[in-house]
C-alpha cells in the first residue's frame, strides 16, 4: 500500500512568488493535515482538509491557502513568498473520525521550501 | 487552549541505556496522546499512541503510560540503540481543538555506540 506521497520534494522560489505544493493521502483516508515545520522548531498545524471541506485553519495569514480534491489529494498555496515561509511542509492523512476520535496521522516526506 | 511541553534535547546516551523523554499536556476534554518519532531527513512516524486515562502505548521496545492526574504522557525505554537516534514528538488532539493535533516542540535524542 502506497504511503502519503507529497511533491515536489524540493522547491526554490524568489520572494513574491507562490508556490503550490502537493498531497495525496493513504488510500481510504478522506482527512488531510498540513503543518509548517521550520528549521529548529516544531510543527505548526496549518489546515485540515476532511471530504473535500476545510474545518479547521491554523495561526497563519490567508496568503497560506489550500484545497482538497474529490479523490481527496490536496494542494497547498502560499502566496507573496516571503523568506521566513522557508521551512518544511509536511502532510498526513488518517481515517475519517471514529466516536470522535483519530487513530493517528500517517505523514508524508514532506516538501522543503526554500524562499530566496 | 491545549498545549503540550515535552523536555528540551539534545538528550545523549549511551547504547543500552534507560531512556525517558518527559511529556505534560494541558487540554480542556479528554485528549489522545501520541508519540511521533522522526528520523533524519524524513516525515514523522507514528510511534504510540493512547487514548484514554491509565491506557498503555507500546511499540518497538518503546511504552507510555496515560496519566490523567499527572497530565503526562512520558516515552520510555529500557535500553536504546544508536537506530534510535531522531527527534521524538509528544502530541495529543481532542474534540475541542477541533480534532487537529498540537505537537510539543520535539526532543532529539542522540545515542552513542
Amino acid at each position: 500500500e502506497a504511503g502519503v506521497t507529497q511533491s515536489p520534494t524540493h522547491l526554490i522560489k524568489t520572494r513574491g512568488q507562490q508556490a503550490t505544493l502537493r498531497c495525496s493521502p493513504i488510500s481510504g483516508h478522506t482527512s488531510v493535515y498540513w503543518y509548517q515545520q521550520a528549521l529548529g522548531l516544531g510543527l505548526q498545524f496549518l489546515l485540515w482538509y476532511d471530504e473535500g471541506e476545510e474545518r479547521n485553519r491554523g495561526n497563519f495569514p490567508p496568503r497560506f491557502s489550500g484545497r482538497q480534491f474529490p479523490n481527496y489529494s490536496s494542494e497547498l498555496n502560499v502566496n507573496a513568498l516571503e523568506l521566513e515561509d522557508s521551512a518544511l511542509y509536511l502532510c498526513a492523512s488518517s481515517l475519517a473520525l471514529r466516536k470522535g476520535r483519530i487513530s493517528g496521522y500517517t505523514f508524508g516526506s514532506g516538501t522543503r521550501l526554500t524562499v530566496v | 487552549g491545549n498545549s503540550v511541553t515535552q523536555m528540551e534535547g539534545p538528550v545523549t546516551l549511551s547504547e543500552e541505556a534507560f531512556l525517558t523523554i518527559n511529556c505534560t499536556y494541558t487540554a480542556t476534554g479528554y485528549p489522545s496522546l501520541f508519540w511521533y518519532v522522526q528520523y533524519p531527513g524524513e516525515g514523522l512516524q507514528l510511534l504510540l499512541k493512547a487514548t484514554k486515562a491509565d491506557d498503555k502505548g507500546s511499540n518497538k521496545g518503546f511504552e507510555a503510560t496515560y496519566r490523567k492526574e499527572t497530565t503526562s504522557f512520558h516515552l520510555e525505554k529500557g535500553s536504546v540503540q544508536v537506530s534510535d537516534s531522531a527527534v521524538y514528538f509528544c502530541a495529543l488532539s481532542d474534540s475541542t481543538g477541533g480534532f487537529k493535533t498540537i505537537f510539543g516542540a520535539g526532543t532529539r535524542l542522540f545515542v552513542k555506540a
